[in-house]
């Protein structure tokens, strides 16, 4: 069984670009966790789908971040324009129901400069 | 709310060292508590887990004990090895929170041979 997949696996890219980052969750998986680490501090959580629907997005930072799930599949997250601050390595999970064990994807590693 | 604070690496031994890398939480609830292990180029993994009080995850040699009185979950190996050096994320989650995983800020370990 494949787990998380994500992608890209590093973004280098210049303030006030576009990056999307993309996530796949594992087959069966309604529920859909992005979370991200800044600076080698603590991972915290940005968001929860269930299914196509935002469950929770109370960890999202500001709106320059835009998280999507059509079809409640795969998701991507959009930052629009990227900020200095916003590097860091975003993790992407998924869960069959809530509450049970979240399997964590690789990340993507994003520089902003 | 809730939180988890872990021991501040980086922690460095000798194979075969005793390893004891300290987590304590604090919660409203009755959270399950995890340790997540990130190994250099790779994504997170569930190392361990327990779900109640008085419950020991293990697993690749590593121990945890859910203590309620303690409010703690020290994560534990009895002989290091080289393959070991990674860091090492303490976390809870909360069934009235249930969609996201709180972290500590990670202790980084590093094992010399």
């Amino acid at each position: 069984e494949a787990g998380v997949t994500q992608f890209p696996s590093h973004s280098v890219i210049e303030k006030g670009q576009t990056v999307t980052l993309r996530c796949d969750p594992i087959s069966g998986h309604d529920n859909l966790y992005w979370y991200r680490r800044v600076m080698g501090k603590e991972i915290k959580f940005l968001l929860h789908f269930v299914k196509e629907s935002k469950q929770d997005e109370s960890g999202m930072p500001n709106n320059r971040f835009l998280a999507e799930r059509t079809g409640g599949t795969y998701s991507t997250l959009k930052v629009q324009p990227a900020e200095l601050e916003d590097s860091g390595v975003y993790f992407c999970a998924s869960s069959q129901l809530p509450a049970e064990t979240q399997y964590f994807g690789p990340g993507t590693r994003l520089l902003v400069l | 709310g809730n939180s988890v604070t872990q021991m501040e690496g980086p922690v460095t031994l000798s194979e075969e060292a005793f390893l004891t890398i300290n987590c304590t939480y604090t919660a409203t609830g009755y959270p399950s508590l995890f340790w997540y292990v990130q190994y250099p180029g790779e994504g997170l993994q569930l190392l361990l887990k327990a779900t109640k009080a008085d419950d020991k995850g293990s697993n690749k040699g590593f121990e945890a004990t859910y203590r309620k009185e303690t409010t703690s979950f020290h994560l534990e190996k009895g002989s290091v090895q080289v393959s070991d050096s990674a860091v090492y994320f303490c976390a809870l989650s909360d069934r009235s929170s249930a969609s996201k995983i709180i972290f500590g800020s990670g202790t980084r370990l590093s094992i010399r041979p």
